[in-house]
């Protein structure tokens, strides 16, 4: 099966810092994706990212496949990206196209 | 608009009581999923679907029943509901085959008295 691990799994933040999110996940993982969860419960698409680097506005991801990590900046952070941060492993092999989401890391940015 | 509906977004019944969440999207995507959410454990994979009529489990489908008879449904079927499916209940939906860029319905909350 596909292990998926998240951390740090709390984070508080003064507005305007940087972080940096990370998620290990295991062999039979073939591609990844973040995800935001909102404080209203919304879940948003960030990034699908089986490898290398891709950078949207203040977050980039980067993810090394060889070392089977992926981390998410999150640069000048505002009171707007709090909420839970989701990776997901997905197991591309044949028939099966399974996802397994980590528990997620729960950030709070505060004014 | 392109969007993911689930319906109803909120729901308590009884234990035993069969229902059916609906989860339908308009952007003709192949692939459709469901997902449970509980604190702690993230989101967990119940069933999903590659294509009409292609259904396969995920990690907990123990006590769900799905199927896939036209492109843009996926409905969700709990015929013996029991409190331990309490959760919230997401779907979401992708353009192909595969799980590449997935989008989220609302969620539904489930509560099994």
């Amino acid at each position: 099966g596909i292990q998926v691990e998240q951390s740090p799994p709390d984070l508080i933040l003064q507005e305007g810092a940087n972080s940096t999110l990370r998620c290990n996940f295991s062999d039979s993982v073939n591609n990844l994706q973040w995800f935001h969860q909102n404080p209203w419960g919304q879940l948003i698409n960030l990034f699908y990212i089986p490898s290398g680097t891709k950078q949207n506005g203040r977050l980039s991801a980067t993810t090394v496949a060889t070392e089977r990590y992926s981390l998410l900046y999150i640069s000048s952070s505002q009171t707007t990206d709090s909420g839970v941060y989701f990776c997901a492993g997905i197991l591309n092999s044949g028939g099966y196209q399974k996802v397994t989401f980590g528990t997620g890391t729960k950030l709070q940015v505060i004014p | 608009e392109a969007q993911v509906t689930q319906n109803p977004r909120y729901l308590i019944t009884v234990t035993g009581k069969k229902l059916t969440v609906t989860c339908s999207q308009n952007m003709n995507h192949e692939y459709m999923s469901w997902y449970r959410q509980d604190p702690g454990l993230g989101l967990r994979q119940i069933y999903y679907s590659m294509n009409v009529e292609v259904t396969d489990k995920g990690d907990v489908p123990e006590g769900y029943k799905v199927s896939r008879k036209e492109k843009r449904n996926f409905p969700l079927i709990l015929e013996s509901p029991s409190p331990n499916q309490t959760s919230l209940y997401f779907c979401a939906s992708s353009l192909e085959g595969t799980p590449v860029t997935q989008y989220f319905g609302p969620g539904t909350r489930l509560t099994v008295l």
